[in-house]
C-alpha cells in the first residue's frame, strides 16, 4: 500500500504562520483531508476535499496541494492549536482501494 | 447533530476475538452517501484505518487486517460492530468509530468521530 509521511514535529511561535506538509504518491490523485488531535480526545478533521472547512473550524486553517505533497496551514497560531494533526488520503496503490493516513506531526506552538 | 458511541469490552485476552460496537444518533446509518468505518490509535501512536462498511453491507479492509477483521452493520438498530480476530498484544489500541466520506475523484474523509475506547490485550 501506499504511505503518507509527515514530519514529526513542528513548532511555531505564537500568532505566526506554519505549514505542515504530508507527501505521497497517492496525493497526485487525491487531496489529502487534515485532522487536529488534543491530547485525550478524538480526533477532529478541520479540512477537506480541495481546501473545505467543516462548520466550526476557524478560517487560519486552510489546506492546499501541490504534486505528491499536501499542506495545511495555519495563518495566526493560537495557542489552542497545539495538537497532533494527521493527514490521510485514498490509497490507491494496487489492486484495491482504501484508506491510509500519515504518521501525524506534533505541533508546538511557542 | 450527528454522534458516534463506541461500546464493547476493554479487555480481551491473547488469541481471543475483539468485538466492538459503533450506535450511531442523531441520523440514519442508511443514508446512501456515507461508509461507516473503524480507526484505530495504539498508544502513543498514529492512527491506522481498520476498515470501512456501507449501510447496504458492502466492505473494504485494510490489507494488513483483512485477514482478521470484520465488520457488519444492523440498520434495524442503527448500528456496525467490528470483529477482530487472533489478537495479540499489538492490537492494543484506542479504537474509534467514525462516518466515512469517500468521492470518487476527490478523496475520502472521516467526521464526525466517537470518542474512543481502549482495548487493551492482557491475559
Amino acid at each position: 500500500s501506499s504511505e503518507l509521511t509527515q514530519d514529526p514535529a513542528v513548532s511555531v511561535a505564537l500568532g505566526q504562520t506554519v505549514r505542515i506538509t504530508c507527501q505521497g504518491d497517492s496525493l497526485r490523485s487525491y487531496y489529502a483531508s487534515w485532522y487536529q488531535q488534543k491530547p485525550g480526545q478524538a480526533p477532529v478533521l478541520v479540512i477537506y476535499g480541495k481546501n473545505n472547512r467543516p462548520s466550526g473550524i476557524p478560517d487560519r486553517f486552510s489546506g492546499s496541494s501541490s504534486g505528491n505533497t499536501a499542506s495545511l496551514t495555519i495563518t495566526g497560531a493560537q495557542a489552542e492549536d497545539e495538537a497532533d494533526y494527521y493527514c490521510n488520503s485514498r490509497d490507491s496503490s494496487g489492486n484495491h482501494l482504501g484508506v491510509v493516513f500519515g504518521g501525524g506531526t506534533k505541533l508546538t506552538v511557542l | 447533530q450527528l454522534q458516534l458511541q463506541e461500546s464493547g469490552p476493554g479487555l480481551v485476552k491473547p488469541s481471543e476475538t475483539l468485538s466492538l460496537t459503533c450506535t450511531v444518533s442523531g441520523g440514519s446509518i442508511s443514508s446512501s452517501s456515507y461508509y461507516w468505518g473503524w480507526i484505530r490509535q495504539p498508544p502513543g501512536k498514529g492512527l491506522e484505518w481498520i476498515g470501512s462498511i456501507y449501510y447496504s453491507g458492502s466492505t473494504y479492509y485494510n490489507p494488513s487486517l483483512k485477514s482478521r477483521v470484520t465488520i457488519s452493520v444492523d440498520t434495524s438498530k442503527n448500528q456496525f460492530s467490528l470483529k477482530l480476530s487472533s489478537v495479540t498484544a499489538a492490537d492494543t489500541a484506542v479504537y474509534y468509530c467514525a462516518r466515512h466520506e469517500d468521492r470518487t475523484g476527490i478523496s475520502n474523509w472521516f467526521d464526525p468521530w466517537g470518542q474512543g475506547t481502549l482495548v487493551t490485550v492482557s491475559s
